[in-house]
């Protein structure tokens, strides 16, 4: 199968400050990305969908100027956590999507702690 | 918006027997329902899909159905193995070829499966 890239596995930063995630598709063209929220034991959540060269789109809830997503090319989009508080600390995972069959790639994960 | 909807939240099942997951939708314009594996510290894997062109489709031990009418969808897996335990993910979007930018993957709650030896 395809193979999605994100970075860093993992990730301990203090309240206040940033995080950026980058994610990126090795073999294919993925014009659609999408970022997931996972808390322990549950279901991923995505938080917002992203399509190379537009604004994200934002699921209800989820902040934007929080959450900040760039797709600024075919293979890499970023999240950018912003001012960072305890409360996001979770396990982000972001996803690819391969047009010709419509089959997503998962990253590996991130898993921010913020102390 | 899509809403996906997945029972039981836990299943334990004996080992060589069959277990089933179950997952129901909303919005009938879906399409596409993929089923993702994720075992413990990794990231989901897709084992299995099915479009909504199609009643049922079968991978070895692992088959998926469609109910189109009553929009759900099951994920059956037979023969169960002990490396079968995971918990399992059903999901449904809305795919249009070669439009992209609508896209979206709707998850279902997860369902933790536990094979006993």
């Amino acid at each position: 199968g395809a193979v999605v890239s994100q970075h860093p596995s993992r990730v301990i930063c203090k309240s206040g400050t940033s995080v950026k995630i980058e994610c990126r598709s090795l073999d294919f063209q993925a014009t659609t990305m999408f970022w997931y929220r996972q808390f322990p034991k549950q279901s991923l959540m995505l938080m917002a969908t992203s399509n190379e060269g537009s604004k994200a789109t934002y699921e209800q809830g989820v902040e934007k100027d929080k959450f900040l997503i760039n797709h600024a090319s075919l293979t890499l989009s970023t999240l950018t956590v912003t001012s960072a508080h305890p409360e996001d600390s979770s396990f982000y995972i972001c996803s690819g999507l391969r047009p010709q069959n419509t089959e997503a790639f998962f990253g590996q994960g991130t898993r921010l702690t913020v102390v | 918006g899509e809403n996906v909807e997945q029972h039981p939240s836990t299943l334990s099942v004996q080992e060589g027997d069959s277990a089933v997951i179950k997952c129901t939708y909303s919005d009938s314009a879906s399409n596409y329902f993929p089923w993702y594996k994720q075992e413990l510290g990794k990231r989901p894997q897709l084992i299995i899909d099915i479009r909504s062109n199609v009643g049922e489709k079968k991978d070895q031990r692992i088959a998926v159905t469609l109910n189109k009418t009553a929009k759900h969808f099951s994920l059956h897996i037979t023969e169960t193995q002990p490396e079968d335990s995971a918990v399992y993910f059903c999901a449904a979007s809305y795919f249009i070829y070669f439009n992209f930018g609508n896209e979206k993957l709707t998850f279902g709650t997860g369902t933790r499966l536990t094979i006993i030896p």
